[in-house]
């Protein structure tokens, strides 16, 4: 089964950049697709963005388009989410997530990114 | 954007009971495909159901999913101390992709 650990989380000012990533502990053959789930702490779950094995297609919340870049390094079997111009109401865990389709079936244990200043 | 609805907000059973949480959606689900999760304090959430009704690996038989198009249900039979927590359905058919608000299920 594969494990998936989120790092870079941290405090960032508003207006900020940060990229957090994600890596698998195991390389997943056939089609799969990753994606990123955030949680403010105590509230529910809020899809953010996802992105095929390959790279070739990705999607994004309206919360984050066009400040939030999702991509992956296939070779390091790594997962990243370059976050630009961040607002204090992306402060949230983030979770990396993979699937054989658009369901999230194996979780990391998040990352907490907090933009205050 | 396909918005989805969890009821109740908080259900208080006793361990043995039955739960039955609802998931409705603002328009169809296209081929059903509705996942629910559930998260336990200080945890990531873990797959349950996938496909409306399909049990993912390792998940007990006293949890099923049902519904279609824009009604979906969730029952835990037999409810035992270690299902006590949040339950989240999630839709995966449209980007982008939406969860519900979540159901707390809760001791009595």
């Amino acid at each position: 089964e594969v494990q998936l650990v989120e790092s870079g989380g941290r405090l960032v000012q508003p207006g900020g950049s940060l990229r957090v990533s994600c890596s698998a502990s195991e390389f997943t053959f056939g089609t799969y697709w990753d994606q990123w789930v955030r949680q403010v702490p105590g509230k529910g779950l809020e899809w953010v963005s996802l992105i095929k094995d390959d790279g070739t297609e990705t999607h994004y919340a309206d919360s984050v388009k066009g400040r939030f870049t999702i991509s992956r390094d296939s070779a390091k079997n790594t997962l990243y989410l370059q976050m630009n111009n961040l607002r204090a109401e992306d402060t949230a865990v983030y979770y990396c997530t993979r699937g054989d389709g658009w369901v999230s079936n194996y979780w990391g244990q998040g990352t907490l990114v907090t933009v205050s200043s | 954007e396909i918005v989805l609805t969890q009821s109740p907000g908080t259900l208080c059973l006793s361990p043995g009971e039955r739960a039955t949480l609802s998931c409705r959606a603002s328009q169809s689900v296209g081929n059903n495909y509705l996942a629910w999760y559930q998260q336990k304090p200080g945890q990531a959430p873990r797959l349950l159901i996938d496909d409306a009704s399909r049990r993912a690996t390792g998940i007990p038989d006293r949890f099923s999913g049902s519904g279609s198009g824009t009604d979906f249900t969730l029952t835990i039979n037999r409810l035992e101390p270690e299902d006590f927590a949040v339950y989240y359905c999630q839709q995966c058919a449209t980007p982008p992709l939406t969860f519900g608000g979540g159901t707390k299920v809760e001791i009595k």
